[in-house]
């Protein structure tokens, strides 16, 4: 398709757990994003990437999570010893250019995660 | 730090009846950009608009029409005769730069026939 595509789309895991989530944005698109959303609330920043590099990674809550884009494309966001607290939807968004006059951000149908 | 607070949870209408949705927002930043994406049930959010602080002109675009005032804080959005299709959840977000966006809580929007 020539959406942004996420998989797993729902994915059930144990306290504990290490966890990964894949993103494929849209082809072309240098700029990538993560977005986590909780029940009932927006969607927030989690890390954006400039091409292979991770540019502003001040949304991730803890050093648990870890995200990579090794060649500039896909990106894995990475969960270690997960807790019931990172249970959410999480968003995966692409776009051509991330400069200040654009955040017009194509999303993922997302990932769900839940931690039992 | 910004902050976007929709106060409404949820809004129900009977079809072709005309909805606003409500975006209140606090920012120190001077020069900023407000948007609305739209998330329907399959989950993916849609952009709908971009504004940047520097432009208060009101926007049309078909059945949408958003209201920016500067002096209250406020980027309103109107769903004019909706139908059941603009059924979804709305956010309202602030950004002072393109991608890292403070999303409000979303107001749900429920359009009956």
């Amino acid at each position: 398709g020539a959406g942004v595509s996420q998989t797993p789309s729902n994915k059930v895991t144990e306290k504990g757990k290490y966890v990964e989530l894949r993103c494929d944005p849209i082809s072309g698109h240098t700029a990538l994003y993560w977005y986590r959303q909780s029940l009932g609330q927006g969607p927030e920043f989690l890390i954006y990437f400039q091409g292979t590099g991770a540019a502003d990674d001040s949304g991730l809550p803890n050093d648990r999570f870890f995200a990579v884009r090794p060649e500039g494309s896909v990106s894995t966001l990475k969960i270690q010893r997960t807790e019931r607290g990172d249970s959410a939807v999480y968003l995966c968004a692409s776009s051509l250019t991330s400069d200040r006059l654009t955040g017009e951000l194509f999303f993922g149908e997302g990932s769900r995660l839940t931690v039992l | 730090a910004q902050k976007v607070t929709q106060a409404q949870t949820e809004i129900s209408v009977v079809e072709k009846e005309d909805v606003t949705l409500d975006c209140v927002y606090e920012t120190r930043d001077t020069t900023y950009y407000l948007f609305w994406y739209k998330q329907p049930p399959s989950g993916e959010l849609v952009f709908l608009i971009r504004r940047n602080s520097f432009d208060e002109q009101n926007e049309i675009s078909g059945r949408y029409s958003w209201n920016f005032q500067k002096s209250t804080s406020s980027f309103n959005f109107t769903i004019t005769a909706s139908q059941v299709v603009d059924s979804a959840v709305y956010f309202c977000a602030l950004s002072p730069y393109g991608y890292k966006l403070s999303f409000g809580a979303g107001t749900t929007v429920t359009v009956r026939a």
